[in-house]
């Protein structure tokens, strides 16, 4: 059974950071492409970054670029989120989700219970 | 960025009825489309990839078409577990979604 379980996330203050973490389960993990997904609270979905299965290959929302930084290790079956300098605007639900295509991007087949990450002073 | 735009933004129907749901590409996607169920609290569902294939255990009710920019979600006979949120995603580069459909019971 796939898993995707995330953790990390807490309230952290206006210009703080956070690691979110995703731990995979249930199928091989370097076989495929992962991304972060937020959903603000009462809003829609939103795609964050994105990385593939060797971590060569990364992309992110222009509204985090330059603050987020994904990456994976195989090895651990693990998805990471670096996040700095955090605003307001980035408080959110943020779901890992498992990447499903044979082309550079993709659609995402399964999704994580999310991990919640508020930003408030 | 492509951006997607989805519409109606809340549909009322009533149970047993059909749906219609629409979404819009800002440029060519090609077939790179699929459709998400979202209930409250919970996590996304992959419904339909490819605009129009449907994923794994998901009811024959559940229909996509569309290509290029112009897609379509349509269920049919509505069931009370239809009743949620519709999101659109494009994945002709990186992903961008639609803000999402609320289907509501009439």
């Amino acid at each position: 059974e796939v898993q995707l379980v995330e953790s990390g996330g807490s309230a952290v203050r206006p210009g703080g950071s956070l690691r979110l973490s995703c731990a995979a389960s249930g199928f091989m993990f370097d076989d495929y492409g992962m991304s972060w997904v937020r959903q603000a609270p009462g809003k829609g979905l939103e795609w964050v970054s994105g990385i593939n299965w060797n971590g060569g290959s990364t992309g992110y929302a222009d509204s985090v670029k330059g603050r987020f930084t994904i990456s994976r290790d195989n090895a651990k079956n693990s998805l990471y989120l670096q996040m700095n300098s955090l605003r307001a605007e980035d408080t959110a639900l943020y779901y890992c989700a498992r990447g499903y295509g044979s082309g550079s991007f993709y659609h995402f087949d399964y999704w994580g219970q999310g991990s919640l990450v508020t930003v408030s002073s | 960025e492509i951006v997607m735009t989805q519409s109606p933004a809340t549909l009322s129907v009533s149970p047993g009825e059909r749906a219609t749901l629409s979404c819009r590409a800002s440029q060519n996607v090609g077939s790179n489309l699929a459709w998400y169920q979202q209930k409250p609290g919970q996590a996304p569902r992959l419904l339909i990839y490819g605009a129009s294939i449907r994923a794994t255990a998901i009811p024959g009710r559940f229909s996509g078409s569309g290509s290029g920019t112009e897609f379509t979600l349509t269920i049919n006979i509505l069931q009370s577990e239809d009743f949620a949120v519709y999101y659109c995603q494009q994945y002709n580069s990186w992903p961008t979604f639609g803000q999402g459909t609320r289907l509501e019971i009439k």
